[in-house]
């Protein structure tokens, strides 16, 4: 079982839907990060948090400690969000990431 | 400020033949990261550097080497590249702070390397 599970794999939206990714951790951490992917490659960290919410734009991340559970939202959503978002766990030295393997967002029109 | 640079973007090696990848960054980070990305698999950790002229096995270290001179630049090396490295290397760094403050890993590019 990997340590951090991500779900869905693939999801698809109408422009407008609001979406919700799961992130699903089995070790203990000392931060969570939500990063986004662009089909061109290029990684870009979303969020960091360590407990409770935190809300940029149309994005909102949530985690929970004790339930070992973050979920990032998409409100409002359009086509430039789509790309693979990808959950990942701090834990141990050195700030080292664990990363799910991603959600690829397609938002169509 | 360019933030994190990796050379080159692209390579095409065959099986044996050696290289060396070069991430640079300019926000005077100690930590740095190289990572695989493979199809199906998140990203997973090669080797990292907490700081200048240390660096350390992460995950997957088999088959790479790596050196920290500067603190600017984190090289990767492949002594005898192999088929099973093929694979989108990204190399990242952060700061690191006091202890328990949170700070951002910020990525490169990325390499995209195929063994033939």
């Amino acid at each position: 079982k990997n340590e951090v599970e991500q779900s869905p794999q693939n999801l698809t939206a109408q422009e407008g839907e609001f979406i919700t990714i799961n992130c699903s951790y089995s070790v203990g951490i000392s931060a969570l990060h939500w990063l986004q992917q662009h089909p061109g490659g290029g990684i870009v960290s979303l969020f960091m948090l360590s407990s409770g919410k935190k809300k940029h734009g149309r994005l909102i991340a949530t985690i929970n400690i004790q339930e070992k559970h973050s979920s990032l939202h998409i409100t409002a959503s359009h086509p430039r969000d789509s790309a693979v978002y990808i959950c990942a766990v701090r834990s141990g030295t050195a700030s080292k990431l664990t990363f799910g393997t991603g959600t690829r967002l397609q938002v169509t029109l | 400020n360019a933030g994190v640079t990796q050379t080159p973007k692209f390579r095409v090696l065959k099986t044996g033949q050696s290289m060396t990848l070069l991430c640079a960054q300019d926000m005077n980070h100690e930590y740095m990261y190289w990572y695989r990305q493979d199809p199906g698999m998140g990203l997973r950790l090669i080797h990292y550097s907490v700081g200048e002229g240390t660096t350390a096995k992460g995950e997957v270290p088999d088959g790479y080497n790596v050196s920290r001179l500067k603190k600017q630049n984190f090289l990767l090396g492949l002594e005898s590249a192999a088929p099973s490295q093929t694979s989108v290397y990204f190399c990242a760094s952060s700061y690191s702070g006091r202890l328990g403050s949170l700070y951002e890993q910020y990525f490169g590019p990325g390499t995209r390397l195929t063994v033939t």
